[in-house]
């Protein structure tokens, strides 16, 4: 499979922490991108990653990509209660068809 | 939010009978997609549309159809539903090939096979 993996699968911290997700993926991509899920909702994207970049920003959100670990993180710093919810990372496959493949979510739970 | 609406939002039904879902987008975007997501096994793709009457198969598609007779609609048909097919049901849609374009995802149907 080509999935993704991401690590941890729970977080919990404290509302003003920074909080880190991982995600390890297998095969050769174009681009990874990074969802929010909040309970009972649908995916909203948050941001995309190009192979050819190492690092992008998004207001309070940081994405890496090391292309050579296959591996990607997403750091959301100053947390806040409104923060929690399931994050996934998404991956082209090195076919180049139309698919994303989500890896299992880590759930983030923010502590008023 | 985009406009994206699944229904219906819950299904209880018996195994063996036909369930349709329905997707409808007022965006106005080519391409349109149901996955299916599971405790596990995060989201799998069961079938895409690339355009009217356009359509290919997902990671997995067995036991799954789906029609695409508008632009704004995407339909997913289980012809005779098993109890594995119990899953939350999501419908997403793109303006362009998905995997260098963001998806936009629907709310999602729960559907529980008995």
């Amino acid at each position: 499979s080509q999935q993704g993996e991401e690590d941890p699968q729970a977080l919990s911290i404290q509302e003003g922490e920074n909080a880190t997700m991982n995600c390890s993926y297998k095969t050769s991509i174009n681009n990874l991108q990074w969802y929010r899920q909040n309970s009972g909702r649908g995916l909203v994207h948050l941001i995309l990653i190009r192979s050819n970049e190492r690092e992008k920003h998004s207001g309070r959100l940081r994405v890496t990509l090391d292309t050579s670990k296959k591996s990607s993180s997403l750091l959301i710093t100053a947390s806040r209660a409104a923060d929690t919810a399931s994050y996934f990372c998404a991956t082209d496959g090195e076919t180049g068809a139309n698919n994303l493949f989500f890896g299992t979510g880590t759930r983030l739970t923010v502590i008023p | 939010d985009a406009g994206i609406t699944q229904s219906p939002r819950h299904k209880v039904t018996e195994t063996g009978t036909p369930v349709t879902l329905r997707c409808h987008q007022t965006e106005n975007h080519r391409y349109m997609y149901w996955y299916r997501q599971d405790p596990g096994h995060g989201l799998r793709l069961i079938h895409y549309s690339y355009g009217v009457k356009d359509t290919d198969k997902g990671e997995v598609s067995d036991g799954y159809s789906v029609s695409r007779s508008k632009t704004e609609d995407f339909l997913l048909t289980l012809e005779s539903a098993t109890s594995s097919q119990t899953s939350v049901y999501f419908c997403a849609i793109s303006d362009s090939t998905g995997t260098n374009q963001p998806q936009h995802f629907g709310d999602g149907t729960r559907l529980s096979i008995l």
